[in-house]
């Protein structure tokens, strides 16, 4: 498997309070995204990365913001947490970017109240 | 733009039966096709993925998908379905020039005894 490690797996918070993901790779991999999975929706994605302190948008970026310093770090903060940001957050990394699969870690499931 | 339209969110077939998952895409340009399976509360886990060369591509657990250009096509097959089959199911596709995956919405396959 490939050495993804999300964390926290879980969390809890409230409405307006800041949160960070945070999702760490030891395949020395170039890309890395930022998912949200929703009921009905399949996974979106939020944010990308190509390179450190190279990022894009993705389909649904409204809200949140990414960082990327080291190559093997790539971190997600909702500045001000809503209810709709409730949702199960997926990491994933790839090594190139077209023909290459992307691998995908376990998930924090954020609960927003 | 890319786009991938997974058909009917859930399919049941009793084990044994043959598996059927259809999934179709639309790009303009020569596409890359991948199968995602996920089981609860894990993330995904690559089944098989179409880049070039031969249209019939096996994966692990017995899948198999077949990329049909004319009918923009990509469906994914298992002979005889096992209760382990049992996961949520999602297709993806990419192409020269994009750096993301886009997923369809999922199928969840049922297999019943």
């Amino acid at each position: 498997d490939a050495g993804i490690t999300q964390s926290p797996r879980h969390k809890v918070t409230e409405t307006g309070t800041p949160v960070t993901l945070r999702c760490h790779q030891t395949e020395n991999h170039r890309y890395m995204y930022w998912y949200r999975q929703d009921p009905g929706h399949g996974l979106r994605l939020i944010h990308y990365s190509y390179g450190v302190k190279d990022t894009d948008k993705g389909e649904v970026s409204d809200g949140y913001s990414v960082s990327r310093s080291k190559t093997e770090d790539f971190l997600l903060t909702l500045e001000s947490a809503t209810s709709s940001q409730t949702s199960v957050y997926f990491c994933a990394i790839s090594e190139s970017a077209e023909n290459q699969p992307q691998h995908f870690g376990d998930g924090t499931r954020l609960s927003i109240l | 733009a890319q786009s991938v339209t997974q058909l009917g969110s859930h399919v049941s077939v009793s084990e044994g039966a043959l598996v059927l998952l259809r999934c179709n895409y639309s790009s303009s340009v020569p596409p890359y096709l991948f199968w995602y399976v996920q089981y609860p509360n894990q993330g995904l886990q690559l089944l098989l993925k179409y880049t070039t060369g031969a249209t019939l591509v096996k994966g692990i657990n017995g899948f198999e998908a077949e990329f049909k250009k004319s009918e923009t096509s990509f469906h994914l097959t298992k002979p005889s379905a096992h209760m382990s089959d049992a996961a949520e199911y999602f297709c993806a596709v990419s192409n020269s020039g994009y750096s993301t995956l886009t997923f369809g919405k999922g199928t969840m396959l049922l297999v019943s005894p």
